[in-house]
């Protein structure tokens, strides 16, 4: 069966600093997809960004980047000189190809960023 | 274009009666689902729609929650006889198709008392 974990529960951070969430993950299958979701104090999930396990390339978008290993089954998220609206709880998520997509989430990590 | 809607944004309930929360799709998405988010237990998959075919119902907690999705487009969840852990937030998510990126709605927080 799939699992994310996700060890960090909480970050503090001052402003401009990077920060690095953590993400693990379980999974028997051979094609999987990796996301994570950033859920401001609004409350509302905001994709961020679809990895398939195919796809082991980093990618970068403004100050975040992702660093996907398939050999310690890790999707782990930078963030690059932290904001305060950065600040938020943030969800690594899998979803299984022979599972039907449903997403299984870690129990994700809230960044208090600080002025 | 329109993102993923639920109604209501609250409710409030007494232990015992039946609630109807409402999902509207993001326009020609055919996938849709249903999580809820608890403190206790996190996000967790509920029921899964794709297109015309049966439901992935696999996370259902008891037979007291129910989802139709009609047309292939709007959702509603049913949870009957309420329970006080029904308390939660219920998310719908809505994608192009299976295997592509979910897009959350606002979710409904629903309170049984």
């Amino acid at each position: 069966a799939q699992k994310v974990t996700q060890a960090q529960t909480e970050i503090s951070v001052v402003e401009k600093e990077d920060v690095t969430l953590d993400c693990v993950y379980e999974t028997r299958d051979t094609t999987y997809y990796l996301f994570w979701y950033k859920q401001p104090p609004s409350g509302e999930l905001v994709f961020l960004i679809r990895r398939n396990s195919f796809d082991e390339q980093n990618e970068i978008s403004g100050r975040y980047s992702w660093n996907f290993q398939k050999s310690t089954s890790s999707f782990n998220f930078t963030i690059t000189a932290s904001q305060v609206v950065d600040s938020a709880v943030y969800f690594c998520a899998l979803s299984e190809n022979n599972a039907g997509n449903m997403l299984t989430f870690g129990g994700g990590t809230r960044l208090m960023v600080k002025p | 274009g329109a993102g993923v809607s639920q109604s209501p944004s609250n409710k409030v309930t007494e232990k015992g009666k039946d609630v109807e929360l409402r999902c509207d799709p993001i326009s020609g998405h055919t996938a849709l689902y249903w999580y809820r988010q608890s403190l206790g237990q996190g996000l967790e998959f509920l029921i899964y729609f794709q297109g015309n075919s049966a439901p992935d119902k696999s996370g259902l907690p008891s037979d007291r929650f129910s989802a139709e999705r009609t047309g292939g487009s709007v959702s509603t969840l049913t949870i009957q006889r309420t329970q006080q852990e029904d308390s939660a937030v219920y998310l719908c998510a809505s994608s192009y198709s299976s295997y592509n990126e979910q897009f959350f709605g606002p979710g409904t927080r629903l309170t049984v008392l």
